[in-house]
This record gives C-alpha cells, structure tokens and sequence, in this order.
C-alpha cells in the first residue's frame, strides 16, 4: 500500500549546521508531496510541498525535490537556526489520502 | 481565517466512558479530516468528510468510533466505551481543494487519556 518511510532521529546538530531528513515514499500513481513541521506545543503546520516529478518545494530556508526515479523527497537546509527545533513530518497524498511518516525529531543547540 | 479549532485540548477519563471531541474547520474548507497521533508517530488517518458525508474510514478504525459532520461545518467524533488504548492525541484537519493542489490544515489537536 502507499506509505511514507522517514528517517529516523532525533537529530541534534549545531547552529548553522546543513540538515537533511531523509524521506522515500512507496505509491501507486502521482502522488503529491509535503512536509509538515510541528513546532513544540503546536499542531501540524505545512512546510512545503511538491506536485510533481522534479518539483522543488522551499519556504524559510527549507528545500526538497520530487524524485521520481529514486521515489525520494529528501529536506534539506543550509543553516539551521535554534528556531528550527521541531518535529518533521513527511507525507504524501495520492488523492485520497494523506499518509504520512512517524517524524523526525530536530534539536538545533547553539 | 481563525484557523482548525479543537476542543477541548485535553481530556481525562476512566476506561468504559463515552468521550466527544469538537472539530471546527477553517469555515470554507469542504473537507474534514480526523487523525490519532501517539507519541513517536505520525498522524494515523481515522475518517474524512466532504461537506457532510463521510467519505472514507480506516478500516482499522473500531465500531466503537463515530464522526459526524451534520452540516458539513463543524465535527465530532466519539469514543465509547474507552480503553486504554484509546490514549492519543487526536487532530482534526481541513481542506479545501482535493487532489493534487490540496492541503491540509491542522488544529492543536485534543489530547486523550483514558485511566
């Protein structure tokens, strides 16, 4: 069935760090992807989103490309500020339903 | 645009109870979505609606869960009978478009502890 697999965490890194989380998704047709960022005692929030194959999505800093051919929607930022310290979720939607991955804890320490 | 409200944010019950939980959805959004969140997981989809009918439930969802959504505006969703297991956050979420294009906006969620 369709399913997100993210990578798993928690992950701790230092201010101005590079940050990738990792995320593959399995789904039969096109779904669209996103990622959701849940800051601490708040609900789910989107980040970003891509549509289709070779789609970038970016916001704050935040990047991620559809790959179609390796089934991949990795996050990726440059420099993570003690701001970004959240939970983030990776999930797809094949038009139907969203699915969405068990999240990955970021703590960023200055 | 007041954003997903959800109320109330937390409650406690003993096991056997009846528990009801209010959804109030973006007030445009067609579509209604609950989810349960335990801790260390991603939302887990229990049903959605468009305008008020039910679309779709889980079909790991027990017969002791209900939803409603009498007018397509607000939700409710109840347990009855609660077990301990029952013990998650559950999030209401709204949209506005289906396919590709939609998105999903999430409420604080209501936090559920079963004794």
């Amino acid at each position: 069935g369709d399913s997100v697999t993210q990578m798993e965490g928690p992950v701790t890194l230092s201010e101005e760090a590079f940050l990738t989380i990792n995320c593959t998704y399995t789904a039969t047709g096109y779904p669209s992807l996103f990622w959701y960022v849940q800051y601490p005692g708040e609900g789910l929030q989107l980040l970003l989103k891509a549509t289709k194959a070779d789609d970038k999505g970016s916001n704050k800093g935040f990047e991620a490309t559809y790959r179609k051919e390796t089934t991949s929607f990795h996050l990726e930022k440059g420099s993570v500020q003690v701001s970004d310290s959240a939970v983030y979720f990776c999930a797809l939607n094949t038009g139907n339903q969203f699915y969405f991955g068990t999240g990955t804890s970021l703590t960023v320490i200055p | 645009d007041t954003g997903v409200s959800q109320n109330p944010r937390h409650k406690i019950t003993k096991r056997g109870q009846n528990v009801t939980f209010r959804c109030d959805p973006i007030s445009e959004h067609n579509r209604l979505y609950w989810y349960r969140q335990t801790l260390g997981q991603g939302p887990e989809f229990l049903t959605y609606f468009q305008n008020e009918a039910q679309l779709e439930k889980s079909r790991l969802l027990s017969d002791r869960f209900s939803a409603e959504r009498p007018k397509g505006s607000f939700s409710t969703l109840e347990i009855q009978r609660t077990e301990q297991g029952d013990s998650a956050m559950y999030l209401c979420a709204s949209s506005l478009n289906a396919g590709a294009s939609e998105k999903l906006f999430f409420g604080s969620g209501t936090q559920l502890s079963v004794l």
